[in-house]
């Protein structure tokens, strides 16, 4: 079955340590999100990449990294410049024609 | 400023009841977006719509463009319809334009 996998689901870092989130889809979709999601509040874009070794920085890209070398993959990086790194993050694909897909998630905590 | 505004933000209901979940925003958008996030936090996409109706099952959605809100009605309400019900307006032009409500959680006690 077509669909997104993030991993891991729970991620215990350091604080201070960059971790990298992993995202990965086989729907062959072009376009590739990365959403960040807080207690109360609705969904927000980190970064979005349209097409591969292409990508654009969304509403907080501050503190985060991104890459797209492969259509399949799209890794997010927090960095230690990230000041509040703690967070639910979700990766996304999306067609013009059949909308998005969304993955489970990986729940950030840094201690 | 595009705003998406979901009502109720919490939502209680007895096995059995019909429910309603609104969502209005604030100027155009080319589709509206209707999804489930489940304890666990993955999301499962239930809709996309642009205009009229759509059903799946036992979940109906409805947008109007004139009065920019949508509805999500669940019909013969379930507990294990329990979730956090999310709209997302999409305002086209670039991908990314989704803007997310903050999420209706829902509770359907047996």
């Amino acid at each position: 079955d077509g669909g997104i996998t993030q991993s891991p689901k729970y991620l215990f870092r350091k604080e201070g340590q960059n971790v990298t989130l992993s995202c990965e889809q086989n729907l062959n979709h072009d376009a590739m999100y990365w959403y960040r999601q807080d207690p109360g509040q609705g969904l927000r874009l980190i970064y979005y990449s349209q097409i591969v070794n292409d990508f654009q920085k969304g509403d907080i890209a501050e503190g985060y990294s991104v890459s797209r070398e492969k259509k399949e993959s799209f890794p997010l990086t927090v960095t230690s410049a990230q000041k509040n790194p703690t967070a639910f993050y979700l990766c996304a694909s999306s067609t013009r024609r059949y909308g998005y897909t969304f993955g489970s998630g990986t729940r950030l905590t840094v201690v | 400023k595009n705003e998406v505004e979901q009502s109720p933000q919490n939502l209680t209901a007895q096995e059995g009841e019909f429910i309603t979940i609104n969502c209005s925003y604030s100027v155009g958008i080319s589709a509206l977006h209707w999804l489930q996030q489940h304890p666990g936090g993955g999301i499962v996409s239930l809709f996309m719509l642009s205009s009229g109706k759509k059903k799946h099952g036992r979940l109906i959605a409805t947008i109007n463009i004139q009065e920019k809100h949508s509805s999500l009605h669940i019909t013969a309400s379930h507990p294990r319809d329990s979730a956090v019900y999310i709209c997302a307006g999409d305002y086209g032009g670039s991908q990314g334009n989704l803007i997310f409500g903050k999420g209706t959680k829902l509770s359907v006690k047996p």
